[in-house]
């Protein structure tokens, strides 16, 4: 079983939709991260998120993005109002699971969103 | 935000060939490197963490010079499955910056 499960693998929108993303951990991790990677390009950092509210977030995460983990389970990057720039692979990760002082980041396999 | 360069390449070797890659970073303050690993359309995947006094695992090594803020990889006798992206990441804060990655082709 994977170490992050990520739903929808991929799912096709019109722009000006709103899309969420979800992301599943099997196990207790501290820092949640949202990457995402448009095709060809590098794997961009969006955000990460740790006890429960947003430790850093980068210059693409603008206040059309916003993430939340509601259920301490599920954790989910809503995009309110796409655009087709947003055609990309957006990867969940995970790291420093309890009792470990690593940074490493583990991924989810992604979930890839095309915007009509 | 800082930046992590790399050689995007590609690199062709032949099966058994010794390769290397660089990578160039430029937050000073940065703690933490890793070289990761992409397949084509798929996650990246840790492939090494890099410490301080350079560190091998199998056939890969890795080595940091903090002072040139100089990171690298070397691969020896290349399996066809090497064949991959290889991603230079560091810290920066909380988060981790990924450079555009280095793509490796091994050919029999």
């Amino acid at each position: 079983e994977p170490e992050v499960t990520q739903t929808p693998s991929h799912q096709v929108t019109q722009m000006g939709q709103e899309v969420i993303l979800r992301c599943v951990p099997i196990s207790n991790h501290l820092y949640f991260y949202w990457y995402r990677q448009i095709l060809g390009q590098k794997v961009e950092f969006l955000v990460s998120f740790y006890n429960n509210e947003i430790s850093e977030k980068s210059e693409i995460f603008d206040d059309q993005f916003s993430v939340e983990r509601p259920d301490g389970s599920n954790f989910t990057l809503k995009i309110r109002s796409t655009k087709l720039e947003d055609s990309a692979m957006y990867f969940c990760a995970v790291t420093g699971q309890e009792n470990s002082g690593a940074n490493v980041l583990t991924f989810g396999a992604g979930s890839r969103l095309t915007v009509l | 935000r800082k930046e992590v360069e790399q050689d995007p390449g590609p690199f062709n070797v032949p099966e058994g060939a010794t390769v290397a890659f660089n990578c160039t970073y430029s937050n000073s303050a940065s703690q933490s490197f890793f070289w990761y690993r992409q397949d084509c359309r798929k996650e990246p995947k840790l492939l090494m963490s890099v410490y301080s006094s350079g560190n091998e695992d199998g056939r890969f090594t890795a080595q940091l010079n903090r002072a040139s803020q100089y990171i690298s990889l070397l691969i020896r006798d290349s399996k066809l499955s090497d064949s991959a992206t290889y991603l230079c990441v560091v810290n920066e804060g909380t988060a981790l910056i990924f450079g555009k990655g280095t793509t490796l082709s091994v050919s029999s």
